[in-house]
């Protein structure tokens, strides 16, 4: 089983619906992340929670909301999907001992597709 | 965080060496120089990190200068399956941001 899932894989939806992109981990970590990936470009970080009471803006975090229901759930929301919030989302875990003091390795979840028409 | 600057696209042939040269002229004393590859819909994958002189492992390795400012990744004897993207990151794993800002990436196209 993969370690970071997400759900939904794909999703269509229209314009000023709300729509809740969820992610799940099992490999134990505190941190947690969510990026955004348009065509041709890198990720871009949305929020980013380093534990359960904890929650920070990413870059681009207009229009986005997030929830961190656990250790192992992080929730990203869009309250009002506009068209241009299509784009390929990726949920992430990190944790800052692991191999370490060096390392921040980020593990990746395998995306949602997000189509806001 | 360093801003990094690399090669949009490359291309090269299945047994040949592949060498992708990232320049952070920024780069600060606490950062690490990281890169991943990702894969057409797949998430990013962690490929190798250093500091300082040489890194190797199982997949490539990293050469990074005494003045820091750039960094190359090599890839030995590419194959098809390389084929993917790849990025140069700069971070401070040590902060409490635990942020990564990648770039545009480097589009790697490996032919038969």
């Amino acid at each position: 089983d993969a370690d970071v899932t997400q759900t939904p894989r794909n999703r269509i939806t229209k314009t000023g619906k709300r729509i809740m992109l969820e992610c799940s981990q099992t490999k134990g970590h505190d941190r947690m992340y969510w990026y955004r990936q348009d065509p041709g470009l890198g990720l871009r970080l949305i929020y980013y929670s380093f534990d359960v009471k904890d929650i920070n803006k990413g870059e681009i975090s207009d229009g986005y909301s997030v929830s961190r229901q656990a250790q192992a759930k992080f929730s990203l929301s869009l309250e009002s999907a506009i068209p241009n919030q299509t784009a390929l989302y990726f949920c992430a875990t990190s944790d800052p001992r692991r191999g370490g003091a060096e390392y921040n390795e980020q593990f990746f979840g395998p995306g949602t597709r997000l189509t806001v028409l | 965080l360093a801003k990094t600057t690399q090669p949009i696209s490359m291309d090269s042939y299945e047994g040949q060496e592949v060498n992708i040269t990232c320049s952070h002229n920024n780069i600060a004393t606490n950062d690490y120089i990281t890169w991943y590859q990702q894969f057409p819909s797949q998430g990013p994958r962690f490929i190798i990190q250093g500091y300082k002189t040489k890194v190797t492992n199982e997949v490539a390795s990293l050469f990074i200068p005494a003045d820091r400012k750039s960094s190359t990744l090599s890839l030995p004897r590419v194959s098809l399956s390389d084929t993917a993207v790849y990025y140069c990151l700069v971070e401070d794993p040590s902060g409490n941001t635990g942020k990564l800002i990648f770039g545009q990436g480097t589009t790697l196209q490996v032919k038969p």
